[in-house]
């Protein structure tokens, strides 16, 4: 049971570049989520996805998009990478639907550093 | 939309002394307030989470206590040991948002020896 699972943990761009980090779950979650974490600055929501098929924009979705394949899978897309951008991804599950929210189970992160 | 202010941003404490977190949250109708730690290198996972029909909850040396009036919650540790050593998050949500959950800015929990 892997859990949360996201690729690549490292990556290193150029301004202007485009990237996707991918993002899978095994636990049968409705709700995907994409996190930032940069120092001093706590955990910022990029993106979230309640269900599959919806996505929504969170605190700082600027510079970014998301799709939400299926139920498992739900992606993050730089498409022209800014200095600004260089941070810690997280990718986060839970069992959170309508009405409650539950548990979010992240992934290890993915270090991205754009030059 | 939800705001949540947490401090102190850096606290250190004694083994064996107490802790405390607090964090303000700005919207009236969040009713989920969960913490997480997250140590050095590691992902966030919850520790404890209380909901808005009570002011208290207790899992051993942790606790947490809700103000809904003030607007406020915080996390107490007791008999602070190294490996509570850590970063400490706290959130907010409300009902029917599909779970979007809005973090703190964080708290850098040093427990000396």
């Amino acid at each position: 049971n892997a859990g949360v699972t996201q690729t690549p943990k490292f990556q290193v761009l150029k301004t202007g570049q485009s990237m996707t980090l991918q993002c899978a779950q095994d636990m049968n979650h409705n709700s995907m989520y994409w996190y930032r974490q940069d120092p001093g600055m706590g955990l910022r929501l990029i993106y979230y996805s309640a269900s599959e098929g919806t996505t929504d924009k969170g605190e700082v979705p600027n510079g970014y998009n998301v799709s939400r394949l299926n139920k498992r899978e739900f992606s993050l897309r730089l498409e022209s990478a800014a200095p600004s951008q260089t941070s810690v991804y997280f990718c986060a599950s839970s069992e959170s639907s309508g009405g409650t929210t539950g548990e979010l189970f992240f992934g290890e992160g993915s270090r991205l550093t754009v030059l | 939309g939800e705001n949540v202010e947490q401090h102190p941003s850096t606290l250190s404490v004694q083994e064996g002394d107490s802790a405390v977190i607090k964090c303000t949250y700005s919207d009236s109708a969040s009713n989920y307030f969960p913490w997480y730690k997250q140590e050095l290198g590691k992902r966030p996972q919850l520790i404890i989470d209380i909901r808005s029909n009570v002011g208290e909850k207790k899992d051993q040396r942790i606790a947490v206590t809700l103000n809904k009036t003030a607007k406020h919650f915080s996390l107490h540790i007791t008999e602070t040991q190294p490996e509570d050593s850590a970063v400490y998050f706290c959130a907010a949500s409300r009902y029917n948002q599909g779970g979007k959950l809005i973090f703190g800015q964080g708290t850098e929990l040093s427990v000396k020896p």
